[in-house]
């Protein structure tokens, strides 16, 4: 069955420090790729998404993530955190041609001030 | 331009109680979905309508019914309240392509 991992379930990290989130995904076919952010208390906000094309994709507030495919890996990292990173972020797969969409189990990072 | 709503925000139930959930686009999206977020256990899907007329179950389905009233509106439907169903319910939507967008969410306790 398909399935999305994230292997960090909790990051505490000191502002400015720099931050990497695992994701791997086990599908064999073609697949689109997101990561999500929530807020304490909010719904899941999009970060970035990878369709094709430069496997290095950029998206909100410094996030950056790169989909490398040979290792079925989607990593979301920001150089350097913030106190307002603090947050939960979920990884998220859609099989292209099928209406399955998949998420992760979140990771919930911590940003010490 | 609202995106995706749901009503109630919040619910208090006694077990065995029923209640639905009700979530509403407009967005014009052909596929929507439920899931259930708990800590720990990320989302999970309970059902999800690929389009108008059409609902299949999702991760874990146990204790839930879905209607698919129409393109705009997709109800989460408890029949018999149990205290594992405490949590927190999302609606979202989807194009088929691009990213979900989500409602604010309705958190459930049930006593």
């Amino acid at each position: 069955a398909q399935s999305v991992s994230q292997h960090n379930h909790h990051v505490i990290l000191s502002e400015a420090a720099s931050l990497e989130l695992g994701c791997n995904y086990s599908y064999g076919g073609t697949v689109n790729l997101f990561w999500y952010v929530q807020y304490p208390g909010q719904h899941l906000q999009l970060l970035l998404k990878y369709f094709s094309g430069d496997p290095l994709v950029k998206g909100i507030k410094g996030f950056e993530a790169e989909f490398i495919k040979s290792k079925f890996s989607f990593n979301l990292r920001k150089p350097s955190v913030q106190w307002s990173d603090t947050a939960e972020y979920f990884c998220a797969v859609s099989l292209s041609g099928t209406y399955k969409y998949i998420f992760g189990t979140g990771t919930r990072l911590k940003v010490l001030a | 331009n609202a995106g995706v709503t749901q009503t109630p925000k919040f619910q208090v139930l006694k077990t065995g109680q029923s209640m639905t959930l009700q979530c509403a686009q407009d967005m014009n999206h052909n596929s929507m979905y439920w899931y259930r977020q708990d800590p720990g256990m990320g989302l999970r899907l309970i059902y999800y309508s690929a389009s108008e007329g059409t609902t299949d179950k999702g991760e874990v389905p146990n204790g839930y019914n879905v209607s698919r009233l129409n393109k705009r509106e997709f109800s989460l439907r408890l029949e018999s309240a149990a205290p594992s169903q405490t949590s927190v319910y999302f609606c979202a939507t989807w194009d088929g392509y691009n990213e979900q967008f989500f409602g604010p969410g309705t958190r459930l306790t049930v006593l």
